[in-house]
Formats: structure tokens, sequence, C-alpha cells
């Protein structure tokens, strides 16, 4: 059972224009969620979390939105630069447990 | 550099053979996740340790499988018989949790396995 899902497997980005990756959850439980992103050949590096208490969480160019009842979250990037290339993934917890990770998104930022 | 460090960061191995993987974690952090990613998905849990007790195992390690982590250091995940379906990128984590506050996991490069 996918309990985090990220439809889309890929998006490409004119660079300057705002990326949008979305990740949905099933689980209830869940209470903080975390966007990690990963370059081919390294381990995933963290982003940006948000708990379930909060809607919004920013940082810079990357701003996560969280609507609890659509079990819906997003990561923001503005603007989008060629370095934010990579795959993203949504990851959840339950409490203070190991994360559930989506299958990732591939973010492409074309000049 | 105080990051995570697993090594090696490449293995490969024939059917049947016995392979060990070991992480370092960031020196302060308390708890050590092990995950396994194959192509096109997500990392996957697979067991993790408050200090040096192991607390949840998932169902995907199964009996081939065993973790340590002496003295709550560093770690060892070692794969017994392996088999071609072990083949992927085995990643470890280390964070810091206190009194259930949640605290972020911080991912090394990983090893990458390859079971011929």
């Amino acid at each position: 059972d996918q309990q985090v899902k990220q439809n889309s497997p890929s998006l490409s980005v004119q660079e300057g224009r705002i990326s949008i990756l979305n990740c949905d959850y099933t689980n209830s439980m869940f209470d903080y969620f975390l966007w990690y992103k990963k370059y081919p050949a390294e381990g995933p590096t963290f982003l940006i979390s948000i708990s379930s208490i909060k809607d919004k969480n920013e940082d810079g160019r990357f701003t996560v939105f969280l609507n609890k009842s659509a079990k819906h979250l997003s990561l923001h990037i503005v603007p989008s630069q060629p370095g934010d290339s990579a795959v993203y993934f949504c990851a959840a917890r339950p409490g203070a447990q190991k994360l559930v990770f989506g299958q990732g998104t591939r973010l492409t930022i074309n000049p | 550099d105080t990051g995570v460090s697993q090594n090696p960061r490449h293995k490969i191995t024939k059917r049947g053979q016995n392979v060990t993987f070991r992480c370092d974690p960031i020196s302060e952090h308390n708890r050590l996740y092990w995950y396994r990613q194959t192509l096109g998905q997500g990392p996957e849990f697979l067991t993790y340790f408050q200090n040096e007790a192991q607390l949840e195992k998932s169902r995907l390690l199964s009996d081939r499988f065993s973790a340590e982590r002496p003295k709550g250091s560093f770690s060892t995940l070692e794969i017994q018989r392996t088999e071609q379906g072990d083949s992927a990128m085995y990643l470890c984590a280390s964070s810091l949790e206190r009194s259930g506050r949640p605290y972020e996991q911080y991912f090394g490069p990983g090893t990458r396995l390859t079971v011929t």
C-alpha cells in the first residue's frame, strides 16, 4: 500500500519560473512531512519540512504547503534555477518513527 | 565534513556470497536508520536503532539481513546468501530525537550493491 504518492514522475520548468511539486498521502497518523532532493549517485538531501499543525513553511526560495483536509502537500520553488534539477522526494512520518517516501518526481529546469 | 558516511560506496558480489556495509552517523545523533532504494522508487525503510537498541524492523528485512549498532555509534548491515533481488542502493540516515520532537533525518551517500 502506497501511503505517500507523487503522481508526476517528471516535471519540466523554465528557468526563473515557479516549480510546483505535489504529494498526496493516505495515513492520517502522519504528523510531520519532509521534502528531500536527490542528485544521481548521492543520498537524499533534506530541503524543508512542515509539522501537521501548520499549513505553510517557507525557507528562502522553497515553500511547503500542507492541506490536511485534502491530505495533500506541495513544494514551491521560486524562482527555479538550473541547479534545482534533481529528483524530489516527499516523505512523511507518524510521530518519531521511520520515514515513508513517495516515488519521487524528476524536476528539470530548462535554461 | 561531519555528515553521515557509508562504506563501501559500491559493492559487486556473486549470488550466494555474504556482504557487510558500514554506516557512521553524525556523531551526536542517537537514531540511525537503514533504507533500501531500487530504481524508480523512493527509499524504503528497513530498520532503525535508538542508541544501540534496534527498535523496529520492516517485513522487508528477511532473516538473511541483520543489522547491529554496537555501543550506539556506527552500524553494520549484513546480507547473507545474497540474491539478485538484493541489488539496490542501501542508504543510512541519522537523526537526533529528543522527547518525541521530530528532527530531520540526514542521509549518507549510500552503498550500491550489485549481485551478479
